[in-house]
Parts: C-alpha cells; structure tokens; sequence
C-alpha cells in the first residue's frame, strides 16, 4: 500500500511566477490536509479538503494561495505570484474518514524555493 | 488551541530507554494526544496516540498522566536510527488540524 505520494519533490521558481504542489493521498483516503513548515519551526496547517470540497482553509493566506482536491486526480496546491517568503516545505497528510481519532499519513514534502 | 510544552532538546545513549516529555496543562477532556516524529528532510511519521489510558506499540508507549496534564512518549531502546525531532500534538474535539509546536530534537550517542 503505497503512502501519500507528494511531487515535484524540489520546485524553485523565480519571483511571480506560480508554483503548483500535487499530494495524491494514501489508497482509500478521501481527507486530505496541507501544512507549511518554515526552516527550525513545526507545521502549521493551511487547508483541509474532502473530495471536491474545502472544509477548512482558515491556514491559508487569503491571497495567491489556493487548494482544490478534485473527484479525480490529485490535490492541487496552488501558489500564484510567488515571493520569497513563500520558501518553505509544504506537507500534505491524508486521512480515511477526518474524524478525531483518525491518523494523518504524512507525505515527504515539496521543497520550494523562490529565488 | 491547546497548547503544548516540550524540551527543544534531549540526548539519550544508544540501546537506553528514553522519556520524551510533553505538558499541555489546558488539554480538554475529549482532547486526543498524538506524538509524531520527523527525521530530516522527511515528513512526519505516526508514533503513537490516546485519550487517558496508556498506550503500547511496536514503536513506543505513551504514558498519560491521571489528570492527562501530561504525558510522556517513552522508547524502550534508542537506536541512531531514533535521532529526529518529536512532536506532541493535540487534537480538539470537533477539529482535525494538528497544532504542531517546536518538538524536542532527540540527539542518539553511538
């Protein structure tokens, strides 16, 4: 069984151009998060997504950023315009069923780097 | 959200038990604990989870304490391959977002 799956693994994009992150969940999982770790600090989360809904993007910055998880396909992470406090590893995590006792299954990350 | 207290550090010979400790004196009571780990460059990694009682796996235990201000994520026998940074996290009743605070960077001897 395969985990989360995260590509590209290692993006660099240059100021205002668009980065796009894609998370394909564990087989089974419907519950997708995404979290953004900034260089010696925890994981904040940014967005939780059941197929082809947002449930929570209180984490997100309101603007340039935006989340889609689609009936098929993977989870989309999108950055418009990047800057370059937008440099960070960006995890997602699935889940089965997003309830409290669930597990969150942790991707290895997209490393994003703006020059 | 509950917050969570750790050490930013802690050191452990290789093959001895280690306590990773954790406070979260203003946990809920329907407040799931989690501890995750996360070797470099690595995403996080379940290590163990639960309400009030003590839980084992074949990773870890965790040990709660009976006012569950507290717990502690114990390894029976470090290995070098247990050098990362471990995260307690809670998990609020009717949310599902982890609140990741700064871990404990756990250091292995050989």
């Amino acid at each position: 069984n395969a985990g989360v799956m995260q590509n590209p693994r290692h993006l660099v994009r240059r100021r205002g151009q668009e980065a796009r992150l894609r998370c394909s969940p564990m087989k089974g999982h419907s519950h997708v998060y995404w979290y953004r770790q900034l260089p010696e600090e925890g994981l904040k989360f940014m967005v939780y997504l059941q197929k082809e809904n947002i449930i929570d993007e209180s984490g997100m910055p309101k603007e340039r950023f935006s989340a889609e998880f689609p009936k098929e396909g993977p989870s989309i992470l999108r950055i418009q315009q990047v800057v370059r406090g937008d440099s960070a590893a960006y995890f997602c995590a699935s889940s089965p069923t997003g309830t409290i006792t669930d597990t969150q299954y942790f991707g290895p990350g997209t490393r994003l780097t703006v020059l | 959200d509950a917050k969570t207290t750790q050490p930013n550090s802690m050191e452990s010979n290789e093959e001895e038990p280690v306590h990773l400790p954790c406070n979260h004196s203003t946990i809920s009571g329907t407040d799931y604990i989690h501890w995750y780990r996360q070797l470099p460059s690595q995403g996080p990694e379940y290590v163990i989870h639960g309400l009030t009682s003590n839980v084992n796996n074949r990773m870890a235990s965790l040990a709660i304490a009976e006012d569950r201000k507290s717990s502690t994520l114990i390894l029976h026998r470090a290995t070098l391959r247990d050098a990362a940074v471990y995260y307690c996290i809670l998990s609020a009743s009717g949310t599902y977002k982890y609140i990741f605070g700064t871990g404990t960077r756990l250091k292995v001897l050989a």
